[in-house]
């Protein structure tokens, strides 16, 4: 089962917008990992936050996590329609330090108009 | 490129038979992990390999098999293959707890 569910299911912007998916998850973690996957191709990692982060910025993408009620953000700013993905949070369960499972979220659709 | 390589891409096959993925790791990375992703279960861990020796066991199927060898490239093998089983089927790797980084997927049909 996935212990990720992840808000919106889908969410349809215009080029220039900004972006924002949430995501939540239910066990104590090590890190959480955002991915994007265009249409049935493989997974690219976008940023990995851990979890005595509060919040992590990587070119126009900015993540926040909140610990204390299990949940984390992605903004993707000034959105642009090669950004049209879907989108991932997966977590690493606390405890693990020679790397360790990750448990996907359901996804976000993300589609941004020209 | 994520630096992890993944044979075939695309595998065509009847129900009951056996195929092996194959994955490659980037250089350096000693964790090995397989994943499913299926429009019904969506994306599921299966196993991962650390240093040659299984480290975690997910949601893998008995028919299901791996394993990882001394040049740390690692190999999945689905026998008795049923319709369900048609899925995409993604390797990753990592060092330590850090990111881990997929491969393109081999895309499993079973006819």
């Amino acid at each position: 089962s996935q212990q990720g569910e992840e808000d919106p299911q889908a969410l349809s912007i215009q080029e220039g917008e900004n972006a924002t998916m949430n995501c939540s998850y239910k066990t104590s973690i090590n890190n959480l990992q955002w991915y994007r996957q265009n249409s049935g191709r493989g997974l690219v990692h976008l940023i990995l936050i851990r979890s005595n982060e509060r919040e992590k910025h990587s070119g126009r993408l900015r993540v926040t996590l909140d610990t204390s009620k299990k949940s984390s953000s992605l903004l993707i700013t000034a959105s642009r329609a090669a950004d049209t993905a879907s989108y991932f949070c997966a977590t690493a369960p606390w405890g693990e330090t020679s790397g360790s499972r990750l448990t996907f979220g359901e996804g976000t659709q993300l589609t941004v108009n020209p | 490129d994520s630096g992890v390589t993944q044979t075939p891409k695309h595998l065509i096959t009847a129900t009951g038979q056996r195929v092996t993925l194959r994955c490659s790791p980037r250089s350096g990375d000693l964790s090995v992990y397989w994943y499913q992703q299926s429009l019904d279960q969506g994306l599921q861990f299966l196993i991962q390999y650390y240093n040659g020796e299984e480290r975690a066991k997910g949601n893998i199927l008995e028919r299901f098999s791996a394993q990882q060898f001394p040049d740390l490239h690692s190999e999945l093998n689905l026998s008795s293959l049923e319709l369900g089983d048609s899925a995409l089927y993604f390797c990753a790797s990592s060092a330590g707890s850090n990111e881990q980084f997929f491969g393109p997927g081999t895309r499993l049909t079973v006819l």
